[in-house]
């Protein structure tokens, strides 16, 4: 059973770093590329960011390029997204997604599993 | 929101109903992409529809999905109670040489 959990999730000042983490078990983490996404308070699905499953490739929504950072380590099943300079409209729960195939760019380009979300509040 | 949805839905136990997605030339139209996904409030979402059309092991039959030009269409046939949920249409987006995944803004389905 594909299982996703997030943590890292907090309140912190606008200006300030948080890092989440995305636990993953059930699958062959490697074989596949992960993203993140996120909902603000009353708002729709929001994509932030996304990477291979090797962890060459990564892209990020125009709204947070420059300020996160995702990565992944294939060796804990783990993935991380590093958030810097954080703003109140950063105010979202945060969900981890699996995607369908290795890559972001071909395959089976859809989320398959997610995470029930971590929940980040920036202060202003 | 990227795509286009409309903010809500209602339908009364055993009718049919339709979600409309509509994109661009970009994402919707430009790609087999478009998938459908259910939350429940404080629950995971859940993938519903994949390549347009597609059901994943476990999904009703009652739900399907369909697409023509930028537009994109969920119906669900036979609702139920428990279909009462937000949908969100998503797709694949390419533009200036960079990737996205693009989301509607999402429809609230009510079940009367």
């Amino acid at each position: 059973e594909v299982q996703l959990l997030e943590s890292g999730g907090g309140l912190v000042q606008a200006g300030g770093s948080l890092r989440l983490s995305c636990a993953a078990s059930g699958f062959t983490f490697s074989s596949y590329a992960m993203t993140w996404v996120r909902q603000a308070p009353g708002k729709g699905l929001e994509w932030v960011s996304g990477i291979s499953g090797t962890g060459g490739s990564t892209y990020y929504a125009d709204s947070v390029k420059g300020r996160f950072t995702i990565s992944r380590d294939n060796s804990k099943n783990t993935l991380y997204l590093q958030m810097n300079s954080l703003r109140a409209e950063d105010t979202a729960a945060y969900y981890c997604a699996k995607v369908g195939s290795i890559s972001m760019v071909r395959g089976v380009i859809t989320l398959d599993y997610w995470g029930r979300g971590t929940l980040v509040t920036v202060s202003s | 929101s990227a795509l286009t949805q409309p903010a809500s839905v209602s339908g009364s136990p055993g009718q049919s109903i339709t979600i409309s997605c509509t994109g661009t030339s970009n994402d919707v139209g430009g790609y087999d992409y478009v998938s459908w996904y259910q939350h429940h409030p404080g629950k995971a979402p859940k993938l519903m529809i994949y390549a347009v059309s597609n059901r994943p092991s476990g999904v009703s039959n009652r739900f399907s999905g369909s697409k023509s030009g930028n537009m994109a269409s969920l119906t669900i046939s036979g609702l139920q109670a428990e279909d009462e949920a937000d949908y969100y249409c998503s797709s694949f987006g390419s533009s200036y040489g960079s990737i996205s995944i693009l989301f509607g803004g999402g429809t609230k389905l009510t079940v009367l």
